[in-house]
């Protein structure tokens, strides 16, 4: 079964700062990954997904992420972090089929 | 468009009773996805249903039965609760396929005494 790795499950920043929440990701065929974020009391919703095309992925509100398959690795990053940004981040990973399977979260906090 | 709804949104059981969650999505998708959400755990899928009509097992699918109703519903039911159910449990569509983008519904906490 494919599976992810988020390392670091609580990360903070300061407002303005980069942020960097990393996934790693095993795979024996080539993946799809996704990054999805969760705010306080909803459901997740997607920031961005890697599915074979451009390395380097663009998201909504200033996010990105890059897939670099030597280092089986997809992180996410911000140049600099908005207040708002604060919430619950989930890395996913699919396999050829139906199923999805996530990592275990990293929640970021935003310092004013 | 309403999107994912689930229903309810809260629940309070004994250990031993039933329930039925609910979903319905109005995107017209063809796959629907049960997870559960568990603290250091992230999401966990316990049944999924790629299309009307089939539905299969994810990573978690003890004491859980699921109900295709028709394109638009997905019911989730635990048939005799335990405390080890107490979740946040999501219910999710798509398109389909590996690399579709899951739309969630905003969640039911169950909680079993």
């Amino acid at each position: 079964a494919q599976s992810v790795t988020q390392l670091g499950s609580h990360v903070s920043v300061s407002e303005g700062a980069l942020v960097l929440l990393r996934c790693n990701y095993s795979s024996s065929v080539p993946p799809y990954l996704f990054w999805y974020v969760q705010y306080p009391n909803q459901g997740l919703q997607l920031l961005l997904k890697y599915t074979s095309a451009a390395t380097l992925v663009k998201g909504i509100n200033g996010f990105e992420a890059e897939f670099k398959k030597s280092e089986t690795s997809f992180h996410l990053t911000k140049p600099s972090a908005h207040m708002s940004d604060a919430a619950e981040y989930f890395c996913a990973v699919s396999d050829t089929g139906n199923q999805f399977y996530f990592g275990t979260g990293t929640s970021l906090t935003v310092i004013p | 468009n309403a999107g994912v709804t689930q229903t309810p949104k809260f629940q309070v059981l004994k250990t031993g009773q039933s329930m039925t969650l609910q979903c319905a999505q109005d995107m017209n998708h063809n796959s629907m996805y049960w997870y559960r959400q568990d603290p250091g755990m992230g999401l966990r899928l316990i049944y999924y249903s790629a299309s009307e009509g089939t539905t299969d097992k994810g990573e978690v699918p003890n004491g859980y039965n699921v109900s295709r109703l028709n394109k638009r519903e997905f019911s989730l039911r635990l048939e005799s609760a335990a405390p080890s159910q107490t979740s946040v449990y999501f219910c999710a569509s798509g398109t389909g396929g590996p690399r579709n983008t899951q739309y969630f519904g905003p969640g039911t906490r169950l909680t079993v005494l």
